[in-house]
This record gives structure tokens, sequence and C-alpha cells, in this order.
């Protein structure tokens, strides 16, 4: 069956240093991978978009990797700030192209 | 623009009655989709329109919800009869494209007691 796994533990990590969140599937064969953002009390926010045939996208702080050998998307902030703390999920299309499918999120916590 | 609107925020009802949900996509986006995130299940798709067309309503949990898109600037979740483990947070979510970059809405709380 389809699965999405992500860390189900906080990841607590200090300011300024490196957060590093895993985002793993099996049975995908996704054309992209998304990653959010949600904050307690709020909808998801959309980040970052990388297709199957980027290696890795940026965007400011944010660096997210797809290697589809491995089946894995690695989410990086880097510098991380107290406001970084919020729950990220990844999300993949399934195989029919007729569902988006998310993982349970990781809970990042920065401490300053 | 002002982002995807839902009313209610919170709903609180009781078995067997009727609850409706409320849905504003962002103007000019042509795909429209409800999610269910619970603790258990996290987040999922219940169906989704496509220029105010239900595409696919595979992940409606059962008869008892329905979906409408009477327009491109409205639609609405029901569910009916209401039962306590309906109980969630409702989103609503809308995009240009079909599953690229999705916009959500602020969500509505339901509690069914």
């Amino acid at each position: 069956s389809q699965k999405i796994e992500q860390n189900s533990e906080a990841l607590n990590i200090q300011e300024g240093k490196t957060a590093t969140l895993t985002c793993n599937y099996t049975n995908y064969s996704p054309a992209y991978l998304q990653w959010y953002r949600q904050d307690p009390g709020r909808g998801p926010v959309f980040l970052l978009l990388i297709r199957e045939n980027e290696k890795e996208k940026r965007k400011e702080r944010l660096k997210v990797t797809f290697d589809t050998t491995l089946k894995q998307s690695l989410f990086h902030i880097t510098a991380s700030q107290p406001a970084d703390s919020a729950t990220y999920l990844c999300a993949l299309e399934n195989n029919a192209g007729n569902m988006l499918t998310f993982g349970g999120g990781t809970r990042l916590m920065v401490k300053p | 623009d002002a982002g995807v609107i839902q009313s209610p925020r919170h709903e609180v009802t009781e078995m067997g009655q009727e609850v409706t949900l409320r849905c504003k996509p962002i103007s000019g986006h042509d795909y429209l989709f409800w999610y269910r995130q619970t603790m258990m299940r996290g987040l999922e798709l219940l169906i989704y329109f496509n220029n105010n067309v239900p595409i696919d309503d595979s992940g409606m949990p059962e008869d008892r919800f329905s979906a409408k898109m009477p327009n491109a600037s409205f639609s609405t979740l029901k569910i009916q009869p209401s039962e306590p483990r309906d109980s969630a947070v409702y989103f609503c979510a809308s995009s240009p494209q079909t599953f690229d970059e999705q916009y959500f809405g602020p969500g509505t709380r339901l509690t069914v007691t």
C-alpha cells in the first residue's frame, strides 16, 4: 500500500542551527513533492514544490532535496529561528493523479 | 485577495443534526478541495472540484457527506446526520492548477456531541 512517513516525534533544535526534516514514501512514483507549514489553529501554507527531475530546490533559508531512488525528500531550514517553530507536512500526488496525500507532519521546535 | 474564506470557524452541534460548512475560494482558481484533519488520520482529501464540477469524491467517508459547488465562488460541505466521529477540522483549499500549490482556508472546527 502507499505510505508517506514523517517523523512523528517533535524535533527540538537550538536557534541558529540547521533543522532537517525527513519525508519517506513507499509505492509512489510522484512527479513532484510538496512541503507545507502548519501553525496551530491555521491551515497549511505552501512552501516549496520540487519535481522529480530536480535534485534540489532553494527558497531563502529553505532547501528541499528529492531522491527518487531512495524515495525520500529532505527539508532543511538553515539559521533556524523561533518563528520557524511549526508543523511541517510533505505531500505527494498518488499514482493515479487524482489525489494529494499528506504525511502526518513533523513538529519543529526552535528554542532561543 | 482575502485568501480562501471559510465559515463558520467553529461549529458545535448535537448528534443527528445537519451541518453545513461553507467555502469561498480565491478568485480565478479553477480547483477547490475539501479536506478533513484529525489527530488519528492526519489531513485527508475528501473531494475536489474542477470548474465547479466534482472530479473525485472517493475520499468522502460515507453517504452522510455531500458537497456542492453551485458557482465558481462558493462551495458547501454538508453532513447529514452528523455523528461524534465526524468531529474534526475541515479545510477548504483552492489552486490554479490541479494539486500544485494549494491555498488553504483557516478551517472549520466541528464538534459533534
